[in-house]
């Protein structure tokens, strides 16, 4: 098990510019959960996939951002045209559906700062 | 609108006391709720969670309580060390541990040595 693992850890753009971060579950994880954590403020569910399938995403979730999760693997969450008001620790977490007690498992998080 | 609520922004105690850390929820369809703990820099971390058809689960020196009736639990820590020190969030789920969850705020835990 080698953890929830967030690429880049740090990520520091300019307003406008559009950013990708990268989310690697544990392995044999079929759910795949992103969220967002601004200062002060606990995590704010954006969207989870299921194997492939996007099932769910928040209205915090403008058109302006983007997730997938093409092979059920690995996980991308696009942001266009950045704001200032998108910076963030963005968090990606996933679990194990078929698990009743199964938690879901966070990674550290990719820190996005826009100037 | 917060679904979860922790009032208490941070808790200060003495090393060997006791940790009480509250959490008060309005939606009735949550079934079960969860406490994660997080050190800077790092994600959340789980700690322990409690079904709603219980009204205690123990693991080790972490206890959490539920009361439905009144929509609260509690994590109690016994006995508290340094390191526990961390922010703590409650979270609560619809659908089990392992689906969408919805955070408190967090509660900043300070264990004095």
């Amino acid at each position: 098990d080698t953890g929830v693992s967030q690429d880049p850890r740090h990520k520091i753009t300019k307003r406008g510019q559009n950013v990708t971060f990268r989310c690697d579950p544990i392995s044999e994880h079929n759910r795949l959960y992103w969220y967002r954590q601004t200062l002060g403020q606990g995590p704010e569910f954006l969207t989870y996939f299921q194997n492939e399938a996007q099932l769910e995403k928040s209205r915090l979730l403008s058109d302006r951002f983007s997730a997938e999760r093409p092979k059920g693997s690995f996980s991308t969450l696009e942001i266009q045209r950045t704001e200032q008001g998108d910076s963030a620790m963005y968090l990606c977490a996933s679990s194990l559906v078929q698990g009743v007690d199964s938690p879901l498992h966070f990674g550290n998080g990719t820190r996005l700062t826009v100037t | 609108d917060q679904q979860v609520k922790q009032n208490s922004p941070s808790l200060s105690v003495q090393e060997g006391r006791i940790s009480i850390l509250n959490c008060d929820y309005t939606n009735s369809m949550f079934d079960y709720f969860l406490w994660y703990k997080k050190y800077p820099a790092e994600g959340p971390t789980f700690l322990i969670s409690i079904s709603s058809i219980k009204d205690k689960n123990e693991d080790g020196r972490f206890t959490v309580f539920l009361n439905k009736s009144a929509k609260h639990l509690s994590l109690h820590i016994v006995p508290s060390q340094p390191g526990d020190s961390a922010v703590y969030f409650c979270a609560a789920s619809g659908a089990g541990a392992n689906s969408k969850l919805t955070f408190g705020k967090g509660i900043t835990l300070s264990v004095r040595p």
